[in-house]
């Protein structure tokens, strides 16, 4: 079974550009979630799906962001323009909602896109 | 709200040795605690987790973790590293009925020969 995949893997962009990044969760799970991590720092939530829906988008950090998911499968985040404080790790992971507690699934990580905005 | 901490950002550690990463949580409710791993240029896996039961929890790689209530803490152990061991360690923690989780800020640990 493939995991979850992200693209690019790295992207390196000026200040004022449009960046989209792409993930493709595993196969059957509803649950899609994107997460960031800015150099030094902790790795931040950012939002969550449920299938095509956006569930929770509490830590998307400004209007410069916008995630869709269009028909539940994969998802893309684009910033547009970027900023230098865009900079980081961005992460997609996925989860298969099997119990009554969400907490309780295991949320599975793709490998980052590592952004760079000059 | 809640948070982690990670009281070491950089462990060096000799093959053989034993090692220990810290974690404390706060938190009003009760959370869901996990170890995630990063090795190099790979995305984070699930080292173990703590949902209920008892309170020390085991890796199928020799790491082990203990949840102490009254210390809000989630320590990971292991006796003996070995070198395929050095990564970057990051303690999470999620709402029972929660969908985000909340990370410290990571331990990279470097196993040295």
């Amino acid at each position: 079974e493939a995991g979850v995949t992200q693209f690019p893997s790295h992207s390196v962009i000026e200040k004022g550009q449009t960046v989209t990044l792409r993930c493709d969760p595993i196969s059957g799970h509803d649950n899609l979630y994107w997460y960031r991590r800015v150099m030094g720092k902790e790795i931040k939530f950012l939002l969550h799906f449920v299938k095509e829906s956006k569930q929770d988008e509490s830590g998307m950090p400004n209007n410069r962001f916008l995630a869709e998911r269009t028909g539940g499968t994969y998802s893309t985040l684009k910033v547009q323009p970027a900023e230098l404080e865009d900079s980081g790790v961005y992460f997609c992971a996925s989860s298969h909602r099997t119990s009554g507690s969400p907490g309780v699934d295991e949320q599975f990580f793709g490998p980052g896109t590592r952004l760079t905005v000059l | 709200a809640q948070s982690v901490t990670q009281l070491d950002s950089q462990v060096p550690v000799f093959e053989e040795a034993p090692v220990e990463l810290r974690c404390n949580y706060s938190s009003s409710v009760s959370v869901y605690l996990f170890w995630y791993v990063q090795y190099p240029n790979q995305g984070l896996q699930l080292l173990l987790k703590y949902l209920s039961g008892s309170t020390l929890v085991e890796s199928i790689n020799g790491f082990e973790a203990e949840f102490n209530k009254s210390q809000t803490s989630f320590h990971l152990r292991k006796p003996s590293v070995h070198i395929s061991d050095t990564a970057e360690y990051f303690c999470a923690v999620i709402k029972a009925a929660g969908n985000k989780l909340t990370f410290g800020g990571g331990t990279r640990v470097l196993v040295k020969p």
